[in-house]
């Protein structure tokens, strides 16, 4: 949708590594959230922000942290990659008011060799 | 913690045929949320309900919203090709982010 990007749309790294994925948008919506999709687990909440500087853990977080210094700009890193961090990852952005939805971002494929 | 179960898992159906998918909660929802994904795609959101009983239809979808508040289904009449993809249920939280069911996975053969 338009007002919401993700960066990259594919990545393939090592085992071990750090990896960053990065979730920008230009809705100035207060709420931000990292999903990551896997078949038979659907869409499961890693990390969400409510705010500058303002973030929480999803029911996900392990090996995942992030951050969020502006507005438009959520960050997720993986502070060091493992197999199982291999998935689709998806951003959402939300006004959080009643009605409204999640807007998703087309997602990253992360795949960890 | 809250959970929204979502059935069928995947359901095949002819094109013409109607289609049904359910969500169900063991507690009282505050209210639901539908999205579709199409296949190689993201999750788009489709609808909300947060009334009892609340029924809204969008063309040939219809979403309901159980009297208890605990289940919903969305129901598409006479499917087409362009219905294909895994839709999803999802519920708010205390702490204002969504729980999302498993999905449904629906095939239309033309």
């Amino acid at each position: 949708d338009a007002g919401i990007t993700q960066s990259p749309r594919h990545k393939v790294t090592e085992t071990g590594t750090p990896v960053t994925l990065r979730c920008h948008q230009t809705e100035n919506h207060r709420y931000m959230y990292w999903y990551r999709q896997d078949p038979g687990h659907g869409l499961r909440l890693i990390h969400y922000s409510y705010g500058v500087k303002d973030t929480d853990k999803g029911e996900v977080s392990d090996g995942y942290s992030v951050s969020r210094s502006k507005t438009e700009d959520f960050l997720l890193t993986l502070e060091s990659a493992t197999s199982s961090q291999t998935s689709v990852y998806f951003c959402a952005i939300s006004e959080g008011l009643e009605g409204l939805g999640y807007t998703f971002g087309s997602g990253t494929r992360l795949t960890v060799v | 913690g809250q959970q929204v179960m979502q059935i069928p898992q995947y359901q095949h159906v002819q094109e013409g045929e109607d289609f049904t998918t359910y969500c169900n909660s063991s507690t009282t929802l505050s209210n639901i949320q539908w999205y579709k994904q199409r296949p190689g795609g993201h999750p788009v959101f489709l609808i909300q309900l947060v009334k009892s009983g609340e029924v809204k239809k969008q063309k040939r979808l219809t979403f309901q919203f159980g009297e208890a508040k605990k289940n919903s289904s969305l129901h598409i009449t006479a499917t087409q090709t362009t219905d294909v993809g895994t839709y999803f249920c999802a519920t708010g939280r205390s702490q204002g982010n969504l729980i999302f069911g498993k999905g449904t996975k629906l095939s239309v053969k033309p």
